[in-house]
């Protein structure tokens, strides 16, 4: 079975603390993505990576870094988190290919609270 | 730049009415589109994709590049399709866009 493993359901952080959220799939997939999920304004990308080492920004990267030392780990970093940073965090990850087998496939979610 | 457009946020009908979720893109290369879905409390998971040309839990979408559009079709609704539903573009840097979301109500 296909497992994306987002390592906390729950967060709750101070203003100012540096945040890490880890996520970990099995599928031997080289795509991996981090996504900020807010009502109205749907998934937003943050960051993505292709391979090992190698990262992408995506739409909305301020106030955020990623780490991706190893294939199947791809953390996401919140420097000094701020309240604009509560959200939903959804981890994901698919092959590199074609259209006809890049599914995503998503982690259940983090959801983070910064107070 | 890469965009996808759901026009709407929320989309109520009646089980058994047909239902269309809007889906537009711009990307100036060969896109990938894609429809997924998330049921409450549920992780969000593919319902279907363009590349295939198959239909899903009754569910269908044509790739319209005169249109860009990729709108999602189902003749009869039902109860359980209920959720919130997101369109997704595929680009050739490896970049997974999606729109905003259409949370769908299907009322008895």
């Amino acid at each position: 079975d296909v497992k994306v493993t987002q390592s906390s359901r729950y967060l709750v952080k101070r203003t100012g603390e540096k945040v890490f959220l880890e996520c970990v799939q099995d599928m031997d997939h080289e795509n991996m993505f981090w996504y900020r999920q807010d009502p109205g304004l749907g998934l937003r990308l943050i960051y993505f990576s292709y391979d090992v080492k190698m990262k992408e920004k995506g739409d909305i990267p301020e106030g955020y870094s990623v780490s991706r030392e190893k294939k199947e780990r791809f953390s996401l970093i919140l420097e000094s988190a701020s309240t604009n940073q509560t959200s939903m965090y959804l981890c994901a990850s698919s092959l590199l290919g074609t259209a006809s087998n890049t599914e995503a496939f998503f982690g259940q979610g983090t959801r983070l609270t910064v107070v | 730049a890469q965009r996808v457009t759901q026009p709407e946020k929320l989309l109520s009908v009646f089980k058994g009415a047909p239902v269309e979720l809007k889906c537009n893109y711009s990307y100036s290369g060969s896109p990938e589109l894609f429809w997924y879905v998330q049921y409450s409390r549920q992780r969000l998971q593919l319902l279907l994709r363009h590349i295939s040309r198959e239909s899903i839990k009754g569910f269908t979408a044509d790739l319209n590049k005169g249109e860009t559009s990729f709108h999602l079709k189902k003749p009869f609704a039902q109860e359980e399709d209920s959720a919130m539903y997101y369109c997704a573009l595929g680009g050739s840097n490896y970049k997974l866009t999606f729109g905003k979301g259409t949370l769908l109500t299907v009322n008895p």
